[in-house]
């Protein structure tokens, strides 16, 4: 298995641009999901395939990726996305799953 | 639309067993992993392995390897997670998920149990 790191927090002021970054040498070749977690509720998926935005996601948010580097943006922050955000990414088969350590993300 | 319905909570003590549940609807239950997630009070999400319904495959994660047990019973669409002796560092919410093995992304999500144990 290999490790993926994300920073543990983000703090933005509402209405600012967030930005989570997620890192791991095995990134340039598997794709990376994102996850939304709220106090006491399941994970949801925001982000798949590094850049795709299930349906029902707010367009603010959307993903990008650079080399071992995979980055969460919410633009225009507002209140109700301050959540845990996860980065994941899968082995080559896709059998084998890592999370990230997880982001605090703080609406100031 | 896929749904994932997880057993309620749990308390247990330690060196009792336990099996929870995940009932899928609304798509094959059979065609697709499911996989389990636990979550350590104020902790990340740790990916504890798979198991296909259809055929009652598993992956184990090598740090969760001989400490549960996956099993499923694809005629109800429902998997299990079990334990047969508890310890009181399995106190965690526990989360199954659908698990697409095309790109392993984990795109739908039970309610979670939460299994407490102690003495």
């Amino acid at each position: 298995s290999y490790e993926v790191t994300q920073p543990p927090s983000v703090s933005v002021s509402p209405g600012q641009t967030a930005r989570i970054t997620c890192s791991a040498d095995a990134l340039p070749k598997q794709y990376a999901y994102w996850y939304q977690q709220k106090p006491g509720q399941a994970p949801v998926l925001v982000i798949y395939k590094d850049t795709e935005r299930p349906s029902g996601i707010p367009e603010r948010f959307s993903g990008s990726s650079s080399g071992t580097i995979v980055t969460l943006t919410i633009s225009g922050v507002q209140a109700e996305d301050e959540a845990d955000y996860y980065c994941q990414s899968a082995d080559s088969s896709h059998t084998y799953v890592v999370f990230g350590g997880g982001t605090k993300l703080t609406v100031l | 639309e896929v749904q994932l319905v997880q057993s309620g909570a749990e308390v247990k003590k330690p060196g009792e067993s336990l099996k929870i549940s995940c009932k899928g609807s609304g798509s094959s239950f059979t065609n697709y992993w499911i996989a389990w997630v636990r979550q350590m009070p104020g902790e990340g999400l740790e990916w504890m392995g798979i198991i296909y319904p259809g055929d009652s495959d598993t992956r184990y994660s090598p740090s969760f390897q001989g400490q549960v047990t996956f099993s499923a019973d694809k005629s109800i669409s429902t998997a299990y997670l079990q334990w047969s002796s508890l310890k009181a560092s399995d106190s965690a919410i526990y989360y199954c998920a659908r698990h697409d093995q095309t790109d392993g992304v984990l795109d739908y999500w039970g309610q979670g149990t939460l299994v407490t144990v102690s003495s």
